[in-house]
């Protein structure tokens, strides 16, 4: 099991700038997930998806980001313009609907914003 | 989902047993404590849950107190490896499925 797979791990870019940050759910998850973590807010949920469906968007920031997964094994999270304050850690988790109710987290994206 | 109160930091000596309370006073009767860690530059990671009784794994134990009020949860043989933040999470098992995290604790062992 190869786990929950984030990409890319760093990303460096310039304000204004597109960034999407990608993420593989584990095989057989119906649940995918994106939390970001900052110093001052700590890990936040952003959005969760359910059998490739959002479910719950009210932790997005702002139109600047947008989240889909369009098949069963990836999701993207983009954000539009970018800008400074969006700095953070972005992680992916997904889960099954069935079964122990684990959420398993990958190894996250550091993104700065220059 | 019921709101936890954690210290914010504890120290432990290399090998001694890493004691970690929670309190959750509002918790209702169909939610489960959950237990995550997140070390250094990692993604969180389960360690365990319960309901009422108290529960063991490879990892650690996690004690419930009989008013479901507060747990504990307890690393028997803290190594180095296992400083980290530890996340005291209580939500219900079914529905929704995200976790909200809080401050948590971050615990230092020392050598």
């Amino acid at each position: 099991d190869a786990g929950v797979i984030q990409s890319p791990r760093h990303e460096v870019t310039e304000m204004g700038q597109e960034v999407t940050l990608r993420c593989k759910p584990i095989s057989g998850h119906d649940y995918l997930f994106w939390y970001r973590q900052t110093m001052m807010r700590g890990l936040e949920l952003l959005i969760y998806f359910n059998n490739n469906v959002p479910i719950d968007d009210s932790g997005m920031p702002e139109d600047r980001f947008s989240a889909k997964m369009p098949n069963a094994s990836f999701s993207t999270l983009k954000i539009q313009p970018s800008e400074p304050r969006d700095s953070a850690v972005y992680f992916c988790a997904s889960t099954r609907s069935t079964g122990e109710e684990k959420l398993f987290f990958g190894s996250g994206t550091q993104l700065s914003v220059l | 989902d019921a709101k936890t109160t954690q210290p914010p930091s504890m120290d432990c000596a290399e090998g001694r047993a890493a004691n970690l309370p929670c309190n959750h006073s509002t918790i209702s009767g169909n939610e489960y404590v959950y237990w995550y860690r997140q070390i250094h530059s990692q993604g969180p990671q389960y360690i365990i849950h319960g309901l009422k009784n108290n529960e063991t794994n490879e990892m650690a134990s996690l004690i419930i107190t009989e008013d479901r009020k507060s747990s504990t949860l307890i690393l028997p043989h803290a190594t180095l490896r296992d400083t980290a933040v530890y996340y005291c999470i209580v939500r219900v098992s079914t529905g929704r499925r995200a976790l909200t995290f809080g401050s948590g604790t971050r615990l230092q062992v020392q050598p």
